[in-house]
């Protein structure tokens, strides 16, 4: 079953922090997190493992609360890179990994 | 090292024809997976193989089948094509085939089924 992801799309000013939430109704044993571009592939942005700490570097970074089933990825200081559309990616142990409908985010000047 | 290439870029294919989809993991992985993206939606899963053998599949019709080859190539092959085959297909490679296991994807070929 698909993820749930929101919201579906935001606009946020450079310098400005957002929050991309993804929940599941299935227990997980991991999230991944991937940011595409339009027109380019999906790029691995960090995996959150069942039982494993809050990941992230700098000015990106993911929780995931096992009790809920729920991810969220911070962006904090947003630059005009940020800018493409985010997707969670959910996992069941020894299963297929399954893709939210993903999150537009748009940071202006 | 090269990333994932997939090969064609772009096709055109009428309605009811064949197509084949060529994809190479980044050298020393061994999984390679298939995913289907809708313009607006996310990759829908197809296809996961390890070795060689199949370790998954998606809510996708028989229409639909792949192999990988013992230099862990694959191949993605989806017949008597419908309109709404038209999409986005990613071929994604991984070092394994467990949990957990970090995605590359290729570019990917856009399907055009007129």
């Amino acid at each position: 079953q698909q993820p749930v992801q929101s919201p579906q799309a935001v606009i946020l000013r450079e310098g400005e922090d957002a929050v991309i939430n993804c929940s599941s109704s299935k227990a997980l044993y991991s999230v991944h997190w991937y940011r595409q571009k339009h027109g380019e592939a999906p790029v691995f942005l960090m995996i959150l493992l069942k039982g494993g700490e809050q990941k992230g570097h700098e000015k990106i970074s993911a929780s995931f609360n096992e009790k809920k089933q729920q991810s969220s990825l911070y962006l904090t200081a947003s630059q005009l890179s940020y800018s493409g559309t985010y997707f969670c990616g959910s996992q069941e142990y020894g299963n297929k990994l399954v893709f939210g409908a993903g999150t537009i985010l748009r940071v202006k000047s | 090292d090269a990333g994932v290439t997939q090969s064609p870029t772009h096709l055109i294919k009428t309605r009811g024809q064949q197509v084949t989809l060529r994809c190479s993991p980044i050298s020393g992985h061994k999984s390679v997976s298939w995913y289907q993206q809708v313009l607006g939606q996310g990759p829908q899963f197809i296809f996961q193989y390890y070795e060689k053998e199949e370790r998954g599949r998606g809510n996708f019709p028989d229409r639909f089948s792949a192999r990988q080859f013992p230099n862990y190539s694959s191949e993605l092959n989806v017949n008597a094509l419908l309109l709404g085959d038209s999409a986005l297909y990613l071929c994604a490679s991984s070092d394994g085939a467990g949990v957990g296991e970090k995605l590359f994807f290729g570019s990917g070929t856009q399907l055009s089924v007129l």
